[in-house]
């Protein structure tokens, strides 16, 4: 069983267009997260829910909004989608408490034409 | 958010060489931890370090949470090919939040 899953792994789209991206994880996590990363494959941290309330949201566009139905779901909708959104999104999630680090999903390459 | 810069950035060596890898923060932090992100994938945990000068190792990977708390380290032992991929650390001092590092990229030539 996947621990992170997330959907679509591939995303190609034209700019203006909204899209969504699913996450969801079957580890019974407090925390999950939506990271993007970059050409240069640096990974940046956009947003984290715990327990249905946003704790992180650096300074990213408000194109970009997560939702979170329940604990074990965190979707990531962009709006009027730009080329510069091009990147790799990965989810993932932890456990509160510093000794378990995130575990990732495998990633949403999406591709902005 | 805080930078941890890696170094190198990227590493070409032949198989079986050992490989040596840092990060390095201007932050005090907690906890450290090493993931590797193969191609086309997220990043996994490695390695977990949670107090200053400890040592951990997992088969041929062994890390260090350095003295400072500003830095750690990670080495590879008798590099195989499947150890290609891009390797990170994170480091954490304000609960449960880890910061990631600039990555470092490892190529291991046959």
């Amino acid at each position: 069983d996947t621990a992170v899953s997330q959907t679509p792994k591939y995303l190609v789209t034209q700019m203006g267009n909204d899209k969504s991206i699913k996450c969801e994880q079957n580890l019974g996590h407090d925390t999950m997260y939506w990271y993007k990363q970059d050409s240069k494959k640096f990974l940046k941290i956009m947003f984290s829910y715990n327990n249905k309330e946003l704790i992180i949201n650096e300074t990213v566009p408000n194109r970009f909004s997560p939702k979170s139905p329940d604990k074990a779901h965190l979707n990531l909708h962009i709006n009027s989608l730009e080329l510069g959104d091009s990147a790799v999104y990965f989810c993932a999630s932890s456990q509160e408490g510093r000794y378990y680090g995130y575990t990732f999903g495998s990633g949403t390459r999406l591709t902005v034409v | 958010g805080q930078q941890l810069n890696q170094s190198p950035q990227s590493m070409f060596i032949q198989e079986g060489e050992d490989v040596s890898m840092n990060c390095t923060s201007s932050s005090i932090f907690n906890t450290w931890l090493w993931y590797k992100q193969d191609p086309g994938e997220g990043p996994v945990l490695l390695i977990a370090l949670y107090k200053a000068g400890e040592l951990t190792s997992n088969g041929r990977l062994t890390a260090q949470f350095g003295i400072t708390r500003k830095d750690s380290f990670l080495n590879i032992s008798a590099s195989i090919p499947s150890d290609v991929g891009i390797y990170f650390c994170a480091g954490e001092n304000t609960g449960n939040q880890f910061y990631f590092g600039t990555g470092t990229s490892l190529t291991v030539i046959p």
